[in-house]
């Protein structure tokens, strides 16, 4: 069965600090991961998306990296904002030629971002 | 224009109206999902339409209606909903043919009284 379980589920981080969150997937055969920061109530907004032959990918302050053979992936977040206070989705697809694939949700890391 | 635009953003209903939630992109793309999410809990696949046909049914009951009247528009028509049907409803739009990045609207968030 395809899964995707992310650690911690929840964080709380002072303003300034860098955090990093987990994601460990048995999605098979694999074709890229996805990370995604959604507000409460909000829809999910997409910050790095990698295929299997990637190994790292920024968007300003986030980080993301992918082991395919351990099958894990990373979010590092940098100098955390108070806005960065959000949950985390990693969300993996599966690798399907020709038509939309159903996508893995992990449950996500609820992180908190104090002053 | 990266957007997917849902309306309502927010709908209260009766468990015996009839209501209907709107979603569109123009991205181009021929891929689109709705998805069901509550508290605290990842998004759930609903229905997938790739190409203007519905390609994915999660068993979803059928006071849930999905349409694809046209590439740009998804409609998920409501029925009877029970108060456990009470989520976020999230539209989302893909490429169809390419493995590629999800898009997702803002959600409408729906409560069933």
């Amino acid at each position: 069965k395809n899964q995707v379980e992310q650690s911690p589920q929840s964080l709380i981080i002072l303003e300034g600090k860098n955090c990093t969150l987990q994601c460990n997937y048995t999605v098979s055969p694999f074709s890229n991961l996805r990370w995604y920061k959604q507000d409460t109530g909000r829809g999910p907004v997409s910050l790095t998306i990698m295929t299997f032959s990637e190994n790292t990918k920024s968007n300003g302050r986030y980080t993301a990296t992918l082991d395919a053979d351990t099958k894990q992936s990373s979010l590092h977040i940098t100098a955390s904002q108070l806005s960065d206070s959000a949950s985390y989705i990693c969300v993996v697809s599966p690798q399907r030629a020709g038509t939309a694939s159903k996508l893995t949700f992990g449950t996500g890391t609820r992180l908190q971002v104090m002053l | 224009d990266t957007e997917v635009t849902q309306t309502p953003k927010h709908l209260v209903m009766g468990m015996t109206n009839k209501k209907s939630l709107k979603c569109e992109q123009h991205m181009g793309h021929r891929a689109m999902y709705w998805y069901k999410q509550k508290a605290k809990k990842p998004p759930e696949l609903m229905f997938v339409y790739s190409y203007e046909k519905l390609s994915i049914n999660e068993s979803v009951p059928s006071r849930f209606s999905p349409e694809c009247p046209n590439s740009s528009l998804l409609n998920l028509h409501l029925h009877a909903l029970q108060p456990e049907d009470s989520a976020l409803y999230l539209c989302a739009s893909s490429q169809a043919d390419r493995n590629t990045e999800a898009f997702f609207g803002q959600g409408t968030r729906l409560t069933v009284v």
